[in-house]
C-alpha cells in the first residue's frame, strides 16, 4: 500500500542553522512528490513539487528537495533557516490514475526555530 | 486571481446533526477535492470531482457525500455529526490534475 512517513514529529533548529527534513515514501510506480507548509490554522502552501528529470528540485522560500529513488526518499532542505519558517510541513505522495488522482500525506514534522 | 475559497472558516454543531461545507476553485480548475484533517494528523483524501463527476472516493463512510456544480463549485455534506468528525476540511483544486492548490480551510467542531 502506498505510504508516506515522516520519522521526525518535531524539530528544533536556531535561526540561520541549515534545515533538512526527512520523508519516506512507498509507491510501485514512479512518485509524483509533493511539499507542503501550514502555518497555525491555515490551509497548505506548495513548496515544491516533483514529477520527473532532475532530482533536485527548487522550491519557494529557499528550500530545495532531492530525491532519491535508491532510498526512496524526498527530504527537504534549506540552508538557513528564518523564524518565519517556524510551521508544519507536509511531504505528500501523488497517486494517479486515468482522471482521479489523489494525494497521500504523512504525519508531518513541526518546525521550531530557535532565536 | 483569487485562491481556492472556502466557506465558512468555522463551524460549530451538535451531535447528530448535518453540515455543509462550500468551496470555489481557482478560476479554470476543473477538478475539486476534499480532505479531512485531524489535529496532529497529516489531510487524508476524501472526494475528487472533476467535471462533475466523483473520479475518487477515499476510506470514509456514507455519511459522507458531496458534488460539483457547473460552475465547478463543490459542497461537502456530512449527516449524522460524530465527535469524530470535528476536525479542518480542506478543499483543492487542479488545472491538471497532478498539482493542487488547497484552500484556507473550514474549521468544523463538534460538540
Amino acid at each position: 500500500a502506498q505510504s508516506v512517513t515522516q520519522p521526525d514529529i518535531h524539530i528544533t533548529v536556531s535561526e540561520g542553522a541549515s534545515l533538512e527534513l526527512r520523508c519516506n515514501y512507498s509507491y510501485g510506480a514512479t512518485p509524483y512528490l509533493f511539499w507542503y507548509v501550514q502555518s497555525p490554522g491555515q490551509g497548505l502552501q506548495l513548496l515544491l513539487k516533483y514529477f520527473s528529470g532532475d532530482t533536485l528540485v527548487q522550491g519557494i522560500k529557499g528550500f530545495e528537495a532531492e530525491f532519491k529513488r535508491s532510498q526512496s526518499s524526498f527530504n527537504l532542505r534549506k540552508p538557513s533557516v528564518h523564524w518565519s519558517d517556524a510551521a508544519e510541513y507536509f511531504c505528500a505522495v501523488g497517486i494517479y490514475g486515468g482522471s482521479q488522482g489523489n494525494l497521500i500525506f504523512g504525519k508531518g514534522t513541526k518546525l521550531s526555530v530557535k532565536p | 486571481d483569487a485562491g481556492v475559497t472556502q466557506s465558512p472558516t468555522h463551524l460549530i454543531k451538535t451531535r447528530g446533526q448535518q453540515v455543509t461545507l462550500r468551496c470555489s476553485p481557482i478560476s479554470g480548475h476543473k477538478s475539486v477535492s476534499w480532505y479531512q484533517q485531524v489535529l496532529g494528523q497529516g489531510p487524508q483524501f476524501i472526494f475528487q470531482y472533476y467535471e462533475k463527476e466523483e473520479r475518487g472516493r477515499g476510506n470514509f463512510p456514507d455519511r459522507f457525500s458531496a458534488r460539483q456544480f457547473p460552475n465547478y463549485s463543490s459542497e461537502l455534506n456530512v449527516n449524522a455529526l460524530l465527535l469524530g468528525d470535528s476536525a479542518l476540511y480542506l478543499c483543492a483544486s487542479s488545472l491538471d490534475g497532478y498539482g493542487y492548490t488547497f484552500g484556507s480551510g473550514t474549521r468544523l467542531t463538534v460538540v
